[in-house]
C-alpha cells in the first residue's frame, strides 16, 4: 500500500528560478495538506485541500507561493520566483477526515542559493 | 486559534528506562484530537498515538502510552523501555473535530529525544 509520494526529494535552485513541488496522495484521502518545516518556524501549514478545493490558504506565506489540486491523486506547491529565505523541507500530507491522522510524505529539501 | 506548547527542548535518556515528553496546548473547542508523531533523521513524520478528547481512557500503542488530562490541557507521552531507535524529534499535535475533519494539524516546536546506550 503506497503512502503518500512527494518528488522530488531534493531540489537545489538559484534564486529568481521557478520551482515546482509535487505530490500524489494516498488513494481514498479526501484532505491533502502542505506544509513548511524549518528550524526557525517548526512545521506551518501552508495549505490545504478537501475534495480537491483549497479551503484556507492563510498560511501561504506570500503571493509566489501557488497550489493546485486539478484531480484526487495530484498536487503542487509552485514558488515563482524562489528566494533563498524559501530553503525549508516540504511536506505533503493526506487524511481521510475527521480526526483521522495525517499521513505524511519524505518531504522535499528545497535549498535556494 | 490553537497553540500546542513543548517545553523541553531536549531530553536524554539512557537505554531501557522510561521518558516523559510534556506537551501541553490551548483551545476553547470542547471536542478535539491530539496526535504525536516521531521525526527521526531519515525526516520522516511518522505517527506514534493519538487521542480522542472524548475519551476518559489513555491511548496505548506498545511501549508508548500518554496521560491525557483534558481540564489542564495537557498530553505527555510516556516512552518504556527506550530504544536507541526512539531517539528522533517527537511533535505533539493538535487537530479540530469542527469543518468536517478538514482542518490540518497544528505542531508544537518539538522535543529532540536523545538515547544513551
Amino acid at each position: 500500500d503506497a503512502g503518500v509520494i512527494q518528488s522530488p526529494r531534493h531540489e537545489v535552485t538559484e534564486m529568481g528560478q521557478e520551482v515546482t513541488l509535487r505530490c500524489k496522495p494516498i488513494s481514498g484521502h479526501n484532505s491533502l495538506f502542505w506544509y513548511r518545516q524549518t528550524m526557525m518556524r517548526g512545521l506551518e501549514l501552508l495549505i490545504y485541500f478537501n475534495n480537491n478545493v483549497p479551503i484556507d490558504d492563510s498560511g501561504m506565506p506570500e503571493d509566489r507561493f501557488s497550489a493546485k489540486m486539478p484531480n484526487a491523486s495530484f498536487s503542487t506547491l509552485k514558488i515563482q520566483p524562489s528566494e533563498p529565505r524559501d530553503s525549508a523541507v516540504y511536506f505533503c500530507a493526506s487524511s481521510i477526515g475527521w480526526g483521522s491522522p495525517l499521513h505524511f510524505g519524505n518531504g522535499t529539501r528545497l535549498t535556494v542559493t | 486559534a490553537q497553540t500546542v506548547t513543548q517545553s523541553q527542548p531536549e531530553m536524554s535518556v539512557q537505554e531501557a528506562e522510561t521518558v516523559t515528553l510534556s506537551c501541553t496546548y490551548d483551545t476553547s473547542e470542547s471536542d478535539y484530537y491530539l496526535f504525536w508523531y516521531k521525526q527521526p533523521p531519515s525526516r520522516q513524520m511518522i505517527l506514534v498515538i493519538r487521542q480522542e478528547a472524548y475519551k476518559q481512557q489513555n491511548a496505548t500503542e506498545n511501549r508508548f502510552s500518554v496521560n491525557f488530562q483534558k481540564a489542564a490541557k495537557s498530553f505527555s507521552l510516556k516512552i518504556s523501555d527506550s530504544q536507541l531507535g526512539d531517539a528522533a524529534m517527537y511533535f505533539c499535535a493538535y487537530r479540530s473535530a469542527l469543518g468536517g475533519g478538514a482542518d490540518g494539524l497544528t505542531f508544537g516546536k518539538g522535543t529532540h529525544l536523545i538515547i544513551q546506550p
